[in-house]
């Protein structure tokens, strides 16, 4: 039972630098989405996938770009990494778009950037 | 907008003590769902209740209840003869309706339990 996987689970980055956040399910989950969680803000929307070939604006976006070739797969980039870009990364999936729709959270990207 | 309030950032208990966390909430929508969901110090987050907006009745599950009550816009969490596997950051979230699967999440609440 993998659930929602992400790799890596750590990562320090320079400033400037790109990188792919990685993020996969097996549960054949329609929507995906993307939160960063920073100290005493609980968990923010960054991107969010109600299915694949299909991606929206969450509440924070800037900086980050995402893709939905398949159902599986959610990566999440980072064009040109931003000290504000310091925060652990959450990628959650849902069985479908749909209100009240539980989600299921991977374990978290810690990422650093210096 | 929506906002969700959680005012106790850490709240430090002895072991079998109750406690209750407080989640508070602002909406202009009249259907929406809360959650809470716990981040143990493992990382990932666990779903623990939905309610939506139509259903105030009290919920209780094993030592955890919640009550809703929608006149106060409060949704919160109580843990009975707390234990130390409860230690963990708790947070409170809200969906409207027509947002489908968005979350908007409180700051989270540490809860430590002490032995």
């Amino acid at each position: 039972n993998a659930g929602v996987t992400q790799t890596p689970k750590f990562q320090v980055l320079k400033t400037g630098q790109s990188m792919t956040l990685q993020c996969a399910q097996d549960m054949n989950h329609e929507y995906m989405s993307w939160y960063r969680q920073d100290p005493g803000m609980g968990l923010r929307l960054i991107h969010y996938s109600v299915g694949a070939g299909i991606t929206d604006q969450g509440e924070v976006p800037n900086g980050y770009n995402v893709s939905r070739s398949t159902t599986e797969d959610f990566p999440l980039r980072l064009l040109s990494a931003a000290p504000s870009q310091t925060s652990v990364y959450f990628c959650a999936s849902s069985p479908f778009w749909g209100p009240g729709t539980e989600a299921f959270f991977g374990q978290g990207t810690r990422l650093t950037v210096v | 907008a929506q906002k969700v309030t959680q005012a106790q950032t850490e709240i430090s208990v002895v072991e079998k003590e109750d406690v209750t966390l407080d989640c508070v909430y602002e909406t202009r929508d009249t259907t929406y769902y809360l959650f809470w969901y716990k981040q143990p110090p493992s990382g990932e987050l666990v779903f623990l209740i939905r309610r939506n907006s139509f259903d105030e009745q009290n919920e209780i599950s094993g030592r955890y209840s919640w009550n809703f009550q929608k006149s106060t816009s409060s949704f919160n969490f109580t843990i009975t003869a707390s234990q130390v596997v409860d230690s963990a950051v708790y947070f409170c979230a809200l969906s409207p309706y027509n947002a489908g699967n968005m979350l908007t999440f409180g700051g989270g609440t540490r809860l430590m339990v002490k032995p």
